[in-house]
């Protein structure tokens, strides 16, 4: 059974909108979450973290939100450009365990 | 070169081959992974080795034979493979011992693209 779990597939956004990607977790000794973008034909790529002691962390235009009660964490975007048009993934693991377990990814694109 | 790389980026083999994925990091790091991903499923962890010991192996058939020789390569060897065995395989590497709490970030290769005949 999936632990993480991105439900949309896919997102479409108007340029300089603002992008919200979701993502909710089952396991709730889960106590650290990371967002991964993911161009085509390239790896994942590290885009921010935010530990469970946060219930938000910012970089830029970025902003990862973490809902513990709910067990859901969004990433938005604002504003969105159209370079962000991507797959992103979310990723969640626990201290007392060994591994980073995945959503499915949600596709993003950023309409001009 | 700098971050992780992967070779070779795409590869079909049939059934009965023998193949070998190369995966290097110009990071630094002691941790190395081996990642699945098939459509529309999330990343599957496949082996991990920390400081050239393997110290995770996530239930995979026996076809999949990983080595990792130092910190900096780790190997896929690939044999008699069936169709379903394919996928993007991911090489990622980290800082330190996952153990220590699995939380290090982990930095991904691009991915070898394979395909089973």
């Amino acid at each position: 059974d999936q632990q993480v779990k991105q439900n949309s597939p896919s997102l479409s956004v108007q340029e300089g909108r603002i992008s919200i990607l979701n993502c909710d977790y089952t396991n709730s000794m889960f106590d650290y979450f990371l967002w991964y973008k993911k161009y085509p034909a390239e790896g994942p790529t590290f885009l921010i973290s935010i530990s469970s002691i946060k219930d938000k962390n910012e970089d830029g235009r970025f902003t990862v939100f973490l809902n513990k009660s709910a067990k859901h964490l969004s990433l938005h975007i604002v504003p969105s450009q159209p370079g962000d048009s991507a797959v992103y993934f979310c990723a969640a693991s626990a201290h007392t365990g060994n591994q980073f377990y995945f959503g499915t990814g949600t596709s993003l694109t950023v309409i001009p | 070169e700098t971050g992780v790389t992967q070779t070779p980026r795409h590869l079909v083999m049939g059934m009965t081959n023998k193949k070998s994925l190369k995966c290097e990091q110009h990071l630094g790091h002691n941790a190395m992974y081996w990642y699945k991903q098939s459509a529309k499923k999330p990343l599957e962890l496949m082996f991990v080795y920390n400081f050239k010991e393997q110290t995770e192996n996530n239930s995979v058939p026996s076809r999949f034979s990983p080595e990792c020789p130092n910190s900096s390569h780790l190997f896929l060897h690939l044999h008699t493979l069936q169709p379903e065995d394919s996928a993007l395989y991911l090489c990622a590497s980290s800082q330190d011992n996952p153990l220590a709490g699995g939380q290090e970030t982990q930095y991904f290769g691009p991915g070898t693209r394979l395909l089973v005949l």
